[in-house]
């Protein structure tokens, strides 16, 4: 299995709504990120989590909150977003020992209405 | 700090005939480099990579790329371009530590005429 998987691939939502992006790999990567992509812009890294802690947040606001419960799974939480926010948002992971070796999910397109 | 210029926003090429996309980049060490391809409202596929080594670099889907130190460049190739080449494709840089913080290029979209 080489896959990332994000869910939904979709979504929708209000500002005033909390909702939450999954991503889920089974190839035993111990590093894993979300990436922000703005229609017809490049990926912007977000964060990124090495052995389930977090070790990057590019200054990323609050209003998202990732979270890695185990090393299968990232999410993140939306909690009053804007709709700048709207954006395709990726998710990947890698080996630690080949770190730039990034396999990405097919992304969440989430609108913020 | 790490940067990547992709100067061709958008690239027309007819099926059949041969692509080169080009890609500049600026880093201050030995770069790590990648080419990536994305269809619409896809994620990211990897192309081929540099770390060291050979500076002709092979792919998949028939892609080659070359790494030019003195000219700051890695440019993606193919000899015979598919319709299904068509797709937006980005270079990127590894950033630095190593944590896999690439630095993407603004990407070049490809169009496919029959």
């Amino acid at each position: 299995d080489t896959e990332v998987t994000q869910t939904p691939k979709h979504l929708v939502m209000g500002m005033t709504n909390k909702k939450s992006l999954k991503c889920e790999q089974h190839m035993g990567h111990r590093a894993m990120y979300w990436y922000k992509q703005k229609a017809k812009k490049p990926p912007e890294l977000m964060f990124v989590y090495s052995y389930e802690k977090l070790s990057i947040n590019e200054s990323v606001p609050s209003r998202f909150s990732p979270e890695c419960p185990n090393s299968s799974l990232l999410n993140l939480h939306l909690h009053a977003l804007q709709p700048e926010d709207s954006a395709l948002y990726l998710c990947a992971s890698s080996p630690l020992t080949e770190r730039m070796k990034l396999f990405f999910g097919s992304g969440t397109q989430l609108s913020v209405l | 700090a790490q940067s990547v210029t992709q100067p061709d926003i958008h690239i027309t090429v007819s099926e059949g005939a041969s692509l080169e996309l080009r890609c500049n980049y600026s880093y201050g060490a030995t770069p790590y480099l990648f080419w990536y391809v994305q269809s619409p409202g896809q994620g990211l596929q990897l192309l081929l990579k540099y770390f060291s080594g050979d500076t002709l670099v092979q792919g998949i889907k028939g892609f080659e790329a070359e790494f030019k130190r003195s000219q700051s460049s890695f440019n993606l190739r193919k000899p015979s371009v598919h319709w299904s080449d068509a797709a937006e494709y980005f270079c990127a840089v590894g950033g630095g530590g190593s944590q896999g913080n690439l630095i993407f290029g603004k990407g070049t979209k490809l169009s496919v005429k029959p």
